[in-house]
């Protein structure tokens, strides 16, 4: 099983439309968690982090549930500027050390 | 504004010869950076661990003596490819740990990458 696993997609979606992002993780000892964007042949860049409470950013939402091992992100009244891949990242901190293990990715095609 | 430099952004070189890739921190320092692979359509990879002062850690499969890693100060870390391969391209990626205040509504957890290099080895 894979550490952090998320539907590769394509999710093709119009404009105006909510998408919701699903991420599963594998090891109950990741301490922190967060989604990043990546527009192809970019570097990724920090979108959110995501908390237990949840947390809102204007139009993405991030949930975490630690007992399911299950992070989502919920982007409503899509952009076509939100077409990009988003990253599930996992971190986990190790004595000393700290590291991040991503997923795959989802790519979103937002369309007119 | 960017957080961590990478340098080049591409670069094409033969096969046999080495390239070297510059990580820079910004206006902090750090005294870790992570360097990451990405291949075509695929997730990051880490690939080592670059520690200032001190030899980087590497991921398991990762041959030490092909990706070198200098981290000679605390604001640069260098990784070279040495007798690049045709299957050495791809996307070379690292990244840094910004501490508290660097960066507006930052926390001292979150990393930043640079901007990437896409080697090309033919």
């Amino acid at each position: 099983r894979k550490e952090v696993e998320q539907d590769p997609g394509p999710f093709n979606v119009p404009e105006g439309a909510t998408v919701a992002f699903n991420c599963t993780y594998s090891n109950s000892a990741s301490q922190s968690f967060f989604w990043y964007r990546q527009d192809c042949r970019k570097e990724p860049k920090l979108l959110m982090s995501v908390y237990s409470s949840g947390n809102e950013d204007g139009r993405f939402t991030a949930q975490l549930n630690r007992a399911s091992q299950y992070i989502s992100l919920l982007i409503r009244d899509s952009k076509l500027s939100d077409s990009a891949t988003y990253l599930c990242v996992v971190n986990q901190n190790t004595g000393t050390a700290s590291k991040l293990t991503f997923g795959t990715g989802t790519r979103l095609q937002v369309t007119l | 504004g960017a957080v961590v430099s990478q340098h080049p952004s591409r670069v094409i070189c033969k096969s046999g010869t080495s390239v070297k890739i510059e990580c820079r921190s910004l206006d902090f320092q750090a005294t870790t950076m992570f360097w990451y692979r990405q291949f075509p359509k695929k997730s990051l990879m880490l690939m080592a661990t670059s520690n200032e002062g001190s030899k980087a850690t590497y991921e398991q499969g990762v041959e030490k003596d092909k990706f070198l890693i200098n981290h000679a100060s605390l604001t640069l870390s260098t990784l070279t490819v040495t007798s690049a391969h045709p299957e050495d391209s791809s996307f070379y990626i690292c990244s840094a740990r910004a501490p508290v205040g660097r960066v507006p509504g930052g926390s001292g957890n979150t990393i930043y990458f640079g901007e990437g290099s896409w080697l090309t080895v033919v």
